[in-house]
């Protein structure tokens, strides 16, 4: 069974502030590694993919991937309350879908 | 990215009724999906739609409950038959280019 874990959260982060999100993932044979954000009643919308070890990065986004230890992360730089969302972490290998975890909820005060 | 139409985007039906859920992508994909998303958890996949064939559908989920279609590359409709209540759901068509995945509106059905 291919499994993506994330911890649910809530994680709770002052506006400004670094963000980190993580993820593990089962299936040692997965290929490309996604994140999603999702707001409130609205569907998925991709903000990052990675598909080699190290890191990526995008504007405030930086993906980090650790393929020996099966681990992807996200960090989110100068935290805005409009990131406050669920942030699903994806695995898949090719021709094949997305496998989601459970999302993370991160909220950003300011 | 891909440009992906679902609808009903959301709609009541009474329990022992079917809908149809139609979802067009406004450009020729290699893969499409369907998934189902229940009140505050992630996403579970239902099926891989299949261009010209049967689709491939996941452990739990059966083409008698959620027969789908894929005429073309750019279409595909999910239907959920015979509904109950635990149908209640939002379900999402899904379609990949290359790597990445992208989503439609979704569809929120209640089942009363």
């Amino acid at each position: 069974q291919k499994e993506v874990e994330q911890n649910s959260g809530p994680l709770s982060v002052p506006e400004g502030a670094i963000a980190s999100l993580n993820c593990t993932y089962s299936d040692r044979v997965s290929q490309s590694f996604f994140w999603y954000r999702q707001y409130s009643g609205k569907s998925p919308e991709l903000i990052m993919s990675i598909y080699s070890n190290g890191d990526k990065e995008d504007g405030r986004f930086t993906a980090q991937l650790n393929k020996a230890s099966q681990y992807v992360s996200l960090l989110i730089r100068d935290s805005q309350p409009s990131d406050s969302a669920t942030y699903l972490c994806a695995v898949n290998q090719a021709g094949t879908a997305l496998i989601f975890g459970k999302g993370t909820t991160l909220s950003v005060s300011s | 990215s891909a440009v992906i139409s679902q609808k009903p985007s959301r709609d009541i039906c009474q329990r022992g009724t079917s809908l149809t859920i139609q979802c067009q992508v406004d450009s020729q994909v290699t893969m499409m999906f369907w998934y189902r998303q229940q009140p505050g958890q992630s996403l579970t996949l239902i099926a891989t739609a299949n261009q010209g064939s049967e689709a491939t559908y996941e452990s739990g989920f059966v083409i008698d409950k959620f027969p789908i279609s894929r005429p073309n590359l750019t279409f595909s409709t999910l239907t959920v038959s015979n509904m109950s209540p635990e149908d209640s759901s939002i379900y999402l068509c899904s379609a990949r280019e290359v790597a990445e995945a992208f989503f439609g509106q979704g569809t929120r059905l209640t089942v009363v």
